[in-house]
């Protein structure tokens, strides 16, 4: 069975970091594309990095470019996400999602940036 | 940027009424659309890739269609547990927008 389960998410001050982890199981990490997406409280879907299997490629959201750095060690079947410069607009839940058609979700982790 | 414009935002329906979602780029994508299905409180499942090839799993009774700029998610003969709220996204290139949303409410 596919399970991937985000960690890391917690409230967080304007300007603090934060890193969410992503444990996966019943795949070969390795051998698929991974991607972050957010959604804000009741709004819809946002993309937000995409990392190729062996890293090669990376790609950003422009609202996260040189603030957030995605990557994946393809040994310990994890993918992360290192938030910098955190903003309000950056709170969400954050989910893990595998495959360049996204065909399997986490279940989140809820980052909230607060003064 | 490829925008993508979901339409209707809103749509009320009946267990057993067939409907019909659209899905409109800002520019030709050719079948690079996947569809997903975000049940209240749970995360995005995805229903449909490559614009029509189902999912392992979905119901047949969804269906995708369309190629280039538009597209179209039916699903014939509501059942309960499709009330939701759908999202499209483009494939094609990066960033990989989705559209807002269109939430299937009960009428």
């Amino acid at each position: 069975e596919v399970q991937l389960v985000e960690s890391g998410g917690g409230l967080v001050k304007p300007g603090g970091s934060l890193r969410l982890s992503c444990a996966v199981s019943g795949f070969t990490l390795s051998r698929f594309q991974m991607n972050w997406v957010r959604q804000a409280p009741g709004k819809g879907l946002e993309w937000v990095s995409s990392i190729s299997s062996t890293s090669t490629y990376i790609y950003y959201a422009a609202s996260v470019k040189g603030r957030f750095t995605i990557s994946r060690d393809n040994g310990k079947n994890s993918l992360y996400l290192q938030m910098n410069s955190l903003r309000v607009e950056d709170s969400a839940l954050y989910y893990c999602t595998s495959g360049g058609t996204f065909d399997f979700w986490g279940q989140g982790a809820l980052v909230s940036v607060s003064s | 940027d490829i925008q993508v414009t979901q339409s209707p935002s809103l749509l009320s329906a009946s267990v057993g009424d067939r409907l019909s979602i659209t899905c409109r780029a800002s520019q030709d994508i050719g079948t690079s659309l996947a569809w997903y299905q975000q049940l209240p409180g749970k995360a995005p499942k995805l229903l449909i890739y490559g614009a029509s090839t189902l999912q392992t799993g979905v119901p047949s009774r969804f269906s995708g269609s369309g190629a280039g700029a538009e597209f179209t998610l039916t699903i014939t003969s509501l059942q309960p547990e499709d009330f939701a709220t759908y999202y499209c996204q483009q494939l094609y290139n990066y960033p990989r927008t989705f559209g807002q949303g269109t939430k299937v409410e009960i009428k």
